[in-house]
């Protein structure tokens, strides 16, 4: 089992609609998660960082985590054919928390 | 700030070159990572510096990869021999020691796409 997993799309919704993004892991000792978004040809850039269960806001976008289920999820309200990206959930490994192991995307596209 | 400055941002060689990828951090940071993205494997970490001191490199996939920090401005990752499975776009990026969520935050360069013929 990958540690880090996410389903890699594409996603397609239409602009103005919630894009939800998931992503599970397989480290229960895992305590803090990223969400990086790289458009493509582009180096990826961090959007959302979340380390407690429950909800965390940023404009339109949202990071849920689970720690029980091991799941953490992004969502983008009122989707922009600018958030068009490949969204990558990374997540430090335990033994070492500047390694960052990274999922290997979801593809969103936002329809016009 | 420039940001993560990374040369050359395409490289093309012949398989058996010895290719060097060269990374500048932002400065005042004091951790780097280099990483390699390919679509079958995704992002993997290749090894991460701290005060240009090598702190894990179980990410370096052959001998035939090397890595240096000279100094906390410069960086360079080296492939010699180069193979056609070495093409990929190579990242660097650098981050900041200090509270939680500044340490995890990495900042990455444009890459450098390595073609390897």
């Amino acid at each position: 089992q990958k540690e880090v997993e996410q389903n890699s799309g594409p996603l397609s919704v239409p602009e103005g609609a919630i894009a939800s993004l998931n992503c599970t892991y397989s480290d229960r000792g895992s305590q803090s998660f990223f969400w990086y978004r790289q458009y493509s040809g582009k180096s990826p850039e961090l959007i959302m960082f979340i380390y407690s269960n429950g909800d965390k806001e940023d404009g339109r976008f949202t990071a849920q985590l689970n720690k029980a289920s091991q799941y953490v999820s992004l969502l983008i309200r009122d989707s922009q054919p600018s958030d068009s990206a490949t969204y990558l959930c990374a997540v430090p490994n335990v033994d070492s928390s500047y390694k960052l192991i990274f999922g290997s995307g979801t593809r969103l596209l936002v329809r016009p | 700030d420039a940001g993560v400055i990374q040369s050359p941002r395409h490289e093309v060689t012949e398989m058996g070159q010895e290719v060097t990828l060269r990374c500048k951090p932002i400065s005042g940071h004091d951790y780097l990572f280099w990483y390699r993205q390919t679509m079958m494997r995704g992002l993997e970490l290749l090894i991460y510096f701290n005060n240009n001191v090598p702190i894990d490199d179980s990410g370096m996939p052959e001998d035939r990869f090397s890595a240096k920090m000279p100094n906390a401005s410069f960086s360079t990752l080296k492939i010699q021999p180069s193979e056609p499975r070495d093409s990929a776009v190579y990242f660097c990026a650098s981050s900041l020691f200090g509270q939680r969520e500044v340490l995890d935050t990495q900042y990455f360069g444009p890459g450098t796409r390595l073609t390897v013929l």
